[in-house]
Parts: structure tokens; sequence; C-alpha cells
């Protein structure tokens, strides 16, 4: 059964930047297209960016100006979202998610905390 | 501005129909993007509940129906119960951002 297992919770100061990993298990990468959700406390779904097989790596500009960086190490079958410059409002849980065929999330990780606190 | 536009809220008491709508625009919806749906409940991850306007994974109960009209969509929950209480996303594409938008999430409360 194919699963998406991310890192572990983070505590980060404004200012920082943070790493979370989401390693694809019962299958391979370059079988996945995954991309990132996250969604602050009280507050709704906000797509970050991810990969797809018609444009390749997309990230919401217009939300993130540059501040959101997307890897992938395919040996390793994991890929990695980084947030830089965190603010407060960068609290929130951060899933990874398979998109399918018709462009739906249909798989998604456990989620991983990031909490930006002086 | 958000790009789709959900209610806030709708309820209903057991046994009830009622329905969520999610308003677009012609970058997204109204130019032909699927509509997708997610049940999300405190604590767990969002599941989709509709994908392609009107298509149920399997395991979904055929109480959960959608639809899709010009730039707008509907989920439909017909008989609720007391496990229906959760928040409800649509999700689409839009053209002109170039990426995927999410609703602003409805909450289903069962009376």
């Amino acid at each position: 059964q194919v699963q998406l297992e991310q890192s572990g919770a983070e505590v980060k100061k404004p200012g920082a930047s943070v790493k979370v990993s989401c390693k694809v298990s019962g299958n391979t990468l370059s079988d996945a297209f995954i991309h990132w959700v996250r969604q602050a406390s009280g507050k709704g779904l906000e797509w970050m960016g991810g990969f797809d097989p018609e444009d390749g790596l997309t990230i919401n500009t217009q939300k993130f100006q540059g501040r959101v960086r997307m890897t992938a190490d395919t040996a390793a079958d994991t890929v990695y979202m980084e947030v830089r410059s965190l603010r407060s409002e960068d609290t929130a849980v951060y899933f990874c998610a398979n998109r399918n065929r018709s462009w739906a999330f249909d798989l998604w990780g456990q989620g991983t905390q990031v909490t930006v606190s002086s | 501005q958000p790009v789709l536009t959900q209610p806030p809220s709708v309820s209903g008491a057991p046994g009830q129909r009622v329905t969520i709508s999610c308003t677009g625009s012609i970058s997204n919806i109204g130019i032909g993007y699927d509509v997708h749906w997610y049940q999300h409940l405190p604590g767990t991850v969002p599941k989709v509940i509709i994908y392609s306007n009107n298509k149920r994974p399997s395991g979904v109960p055929d109480r959960f129906s959608g639809s899709k009209s010009g730039a707008s969509a509907s989920l439909a929950i017909t008989g609720l119960q007391a496990e229906d209480e959760a928040d409800y996303y649509c999700q689409s594409y839009d053209g002109s951002l170039n990426g995927y938008v999410f609703g602003t999430g409805t909450t289903v409360t069962v009376l």
C-alpha cells in the first residue's frame, strides 16, 4: 500500500528556515506527483506548490514570493519542502499529498506541525 | 480575495439533506477545470470524497454527491449522519494563477 511519511514536528525562530521531508513508500517517487498543502490553526487549506507531469515544479509564488523551495531525491523516494525567512504566520500543519490523474489530491501524509515562535 | 468561495457553515438534523456551494470564476471552474471535494475531520488528514465533479472514490457512501454548473459546484449530503460533522473543502485548478486552489471551507454541523 502506498504511503506518504513525513518528518517530525519543528519549532523555529522568526527569520529561520525549515525543511520538511515526505517519503514515498510502497511505490517510487517517479510514479508520484507530490504537492504541499498547509493549514494554519483555524484556517483553511492552502496549496503551496508541487510537481506535475504536465509542467514540472510549480510553486504558489503569489503567496510565498520565493520563500519556498521544493526538491526531490529520487534515489531515496523523498521530496523536500523548505520555507525560508519564517514568520509567525507560517505556523501551520504542513501536508504532502499525491496528485492523481484527475488532478485531485488522493493520498496525504500525516502532516508536520511547524511552529514559528521567538 | 478567495478564489473559490464556500459558505462558512451549514447545519441539518440527522437524516436531512444539506448542500454546500463552491463559487469560482472563469479562470477556474468556469473554464472547465474539474472540482474535487474533501472531508477533513479534526486531527486527521483530508480525504477526497468526490473527484472530477461527481465521481465517488471506492468506499465513500453514496450519500455524498457532487455536481457542477457554469462557474460553480455543489456537494450534497443526503441522509445526514452524526459522523458527517467535519470541514468540507472544494478544490480546482486556476489557469490565471497557474496553480491549484482550495475553497474557503465549510463546517457541517449535525443538530
